[in-house]
């Protein structure tokens, strides 16, 4: 059954600490992405891969890392730098290019709540 | 990245049938143009994609005018468990691309 994962899907964290998000997909997606979104708003990009060994940050990226050391792993870490890290977190994924146009289409794991103790 | 224009919300009837328009004025040629449906504490669900005319699939119809300025979204004969928020996107793949998911339309459906 293919698809994405995320773990764990309510996480806890305390003043200073630093905690990761698991991310896994099994879609032979070259591309992953992590997003965070606040209550009533849309999504905001935090970082994104297009490729093993490689990310991006993107609009939000402050208070975050992440690694890519495998096609199917993408795992971020809130920091404790990351002053209101409260929020639902959304990791995505997409296949690959085709041609020149791209037909952009990401595929959605079912989220990690994250709150502050 | 092409900005978007949608309703902040919308009110449907069970049976009814739900049109939400989306602007995106300064589309680029490479552009194409996405639906997703998100439900509470859920991750958003790819509904539709197109690039010009008209898309349809089991879900969802998309439509698209020659100037490809703006597209409707269209859902037949909703249900209550339409009930969510849908969101426009407008992107290409190229060098450096980045998805861009503004506020949505929250749709309600009601009995």
């Amino acid at each position: 059954d293919g698809g994405i994962t995320q773990s764990p899907k309510y996480l806890f964290r305390k003043e200073g600490q630093n905690v990761t998000l698991s991310c896994e997909q099994n879609l032979n997606h070259d591309a992953m992405y992590w997003y965070r979104q606040d209550p009533g708003q849309g999504l905001r990009l935090i970082y994104y891969s297009q490729i093993v060994n490689d990310f991006q940050k993107g609009d939000i990226a402050e208070g975050y890392s992440v690694s890519r050391e495998k096609k199917e792993s993408f795992p971020l870490t809130v920091t404790s730098a990351q002053k209101n890290p409260t929020a639902f977190y959304l990791c995505a994924s997409s296949s690959g290019l085709a041609g020149e146009a791209w037909e952009e289409t990401q595929y959605f794991g079912p989220g990690t709540r994250l709150l502050v103790l | 990245l092409a900005k978007t224009t949608q309703p902040i919300s919308m009110d449907s009837y069970e049976g009814q049938e739900v049109n939400i328009t989306c602007s995106h004025n300064n589309i680029a040629t490479n552009d194409y143009i996405t639906w997703y449906q998100q439900f509470p504490s859920q991750g958003p669900r790819f509904i539709i994609q197109g690039y010009k005319t008209k898309v349809t699939n089991e879900v969802a119809s998309l439509f698209i005018p020659a100037d490809r300025k703006s597209s409707t979204l269209s859902l037949p004969r909703v249900s209550l468990s339409d009930t969510a928020v849908y969101y426009c996107l407008v992107g290409a793949r190229l060098n450096d691309y980045k998805l861009s998911f503004g506020a949505g339309t929250t749709v309600t459906v009601r009995a």
